[in-house]
């Protein structure tokens, strides 16, 4: 199986900070990554695709990255984004999550 | 709008079985295929199983492999996950996801326990 390492796993910033995640991938997996964002007691959200925004998350998320190593940056962090962020690699199943990040305030 | 709606969560002693429904309405149900994925309590994701819009699918996860059975019945518009033999760390949230090529619409979840 595809192993997914998300880091750091608890990330403590201000509003308006820059915060980068980043999404390290075993064996390579192309572009197959997708990001979820999770709130307490909610189910996880699409935001992020294959180098792809989904539609109607706003434009301070932003992702990069190819075959290992992936990141997620939130240019300008809003109180909406304080949550639970992860990686997904669909490339190969079984399907892989990273472990995830939380986003707390500082 | 896509809708998924879980049910069929409890209470179950462990050995004991549960099927889980997840009823689709909003798309073209026959034209998709369906993801279950759970959640343990306070951790991550896991992605358990996955039936194609033609009623194939992929092994299951490792840690349910013989044990759980995604089917489908598109008639119903519904998609299934038989659990047999259900164990304590099989307890959590599970979350069927239409696959569109990824997770891309979830339902709010069922909650499994198991436990004596």
């Amino acid at each position: 199986d595809i192993q997914m390492t998300q880091s750091p796993s608890t990330l403590s910033a201000s509003v308006g900070d820059r915060v980068t995640i980043t999404c390290r991938a075993s064996q390579s997996i192309s572009y197959w990554l997708a990001w979820y964002q999770q709130k307490p007691g909610k189910a996880p959200i699409l935001i992020y695709k294959a180098s792809s925004l989904e539609s109607g998350v706003p434009s301070r998320f932003s992702g990069s990255g190819s075959g290992t190593e992936f990141t997620l940056t939130i240019s300008s962090l809003q109180p909406d984004d304080f949550a639970t962020y992860y990686c997904q690699q669909y490339n190969t199943f079984p399907w892989t999550f990273g472990q995830g990040t939380k986003v707390e305030i500082k | 709008q896509v809708q998924l709606v879980e049910s069929g969560g409890g209470v179950v002693q462990p050995g004991g079985s549960l099927r889980l429904s997840c009823a689709a309405s909003g798309f073209t149900f026959r034209s998709y295929g369906i993801h279950w994925v759970r959640q343990a309590p306070g951790k991550g994701l896991e992605w358990v199983a996955f039936i194609r819009s033609d009623g194939s699918n992929e092994p299951n996860a490792e840690s349910v492999k013989g044990r759980f059975t995604i089917s489908r019945d598109d008639y119903k518009n519904t998609v299934y996950l038989q659990m047999n033999s259900l164990r304590p760390e099989d307890t959590g949230v599970y979350y069927c996801a239409k696959d569109d090529p990824v997770l891309a619409n979830w339902g709010q979840g069922t909650l499994v326990t198991v436990s004596s």
